[in-house]
């Protein structure tokens, strides 16, 4: 089966770094997702990794070791509209000839304090 | 460019009933996939649909069943509700059948009485 570990919750203050940290087990994988959801809205997407290293986009980078089944969201210069729950997301493919599906964590819900 | 679009918004039904919610992808997405969110969990995905056929089904019952529509709009449905089915359907879209990125609807807020 498939399986992600993600803490649950994290706090944090204005300005300063966090580190989001997931580890999964899965079969088949392609890739790992960080989604960003707020309350009563819906998951946007903000980053992928397919291959081990570190993407950057803005505030926001995403690490990824393929070898060692773990990824991090890290986030910089937090901000109070970054209050919100962070999920990590495997793609894999379960099965020959299926496409490939998101199998999510269960979110870290980050509180940025002023 | 209008985002991905479900109705309805909530619902509330008892158990035993029918269900059917929809959903309308972003323009030129070919591919529909269907998640169940219950509170303080991640989405589970249910189904995904690319070019009317079923490309992939999670762990789900056969109460659990859907279609896709000539114009990529699709459907969900579930039979038999029971309590455990209260929670919030979201509805991505994408262009292709293995796009990285999903696009999310902001859901139906289902409610088994």
């Amino acid at each position: 089966g498939q399986s992600l570990e993600q803490p649950s919750e994290v706090t944090a203050v204005e300005g300063a770094i966090v580190q989001i940290n997931c580890t999964y087990q899965t079969s088949g994988f392609y890739g790992l997702s960080w989604y960003q959801q707020h309350d009563g809205g819906a998951p946007t997407f903000l980053s992928y990794n397919a291959l081990d290293g570190l993407e950057e986009t803005g505030r926001f980078s995403s690490f990824l070791s393929r070898s060692d089944s773990y990824g991090y969201l890290l986030l910089q210069e937090l901000q109070m509209k970054d209050s919100a729950s962070y999920f990590c997301a495997v793609r894999a493919q379960i099965s020959s000839g299926s496409a490939r599906q998101l199998t999510f964590g269960s979110g870290t819900q980050l509180t940025v304090l002023p | 460019d209008a985002g991905v679009t479900q109705s309805p918004t909530h619902l509330i039904k008892t158990r035993g009933q029918h269900v059917t919610l929809r959903c309308s992808p972003i323009s030129g997405h070919k591919s529909v996939s269907w998640y169940q969110q219950v509170l303080g969990q991640g989405p589970q995905f249910i189904f995904q649909y690319y070019e009317k056929e079923e490309r992939g089904r999670g762990n789900f019952p056969d109460r659990f069943s859907a279609r896709q529509f000539p114009n990529y709009s699709s459907e969900l449905n579930v039979n038999a509700l029971l309590l455990g089915d209260s929670a919030l359907y979201l509805c991505a879209s994408s262009p292709w059948r293995d796009q990285e990125t999903q696009y999310f609807g902001p859901g139906t807020r289902l409610l088994v009485l």
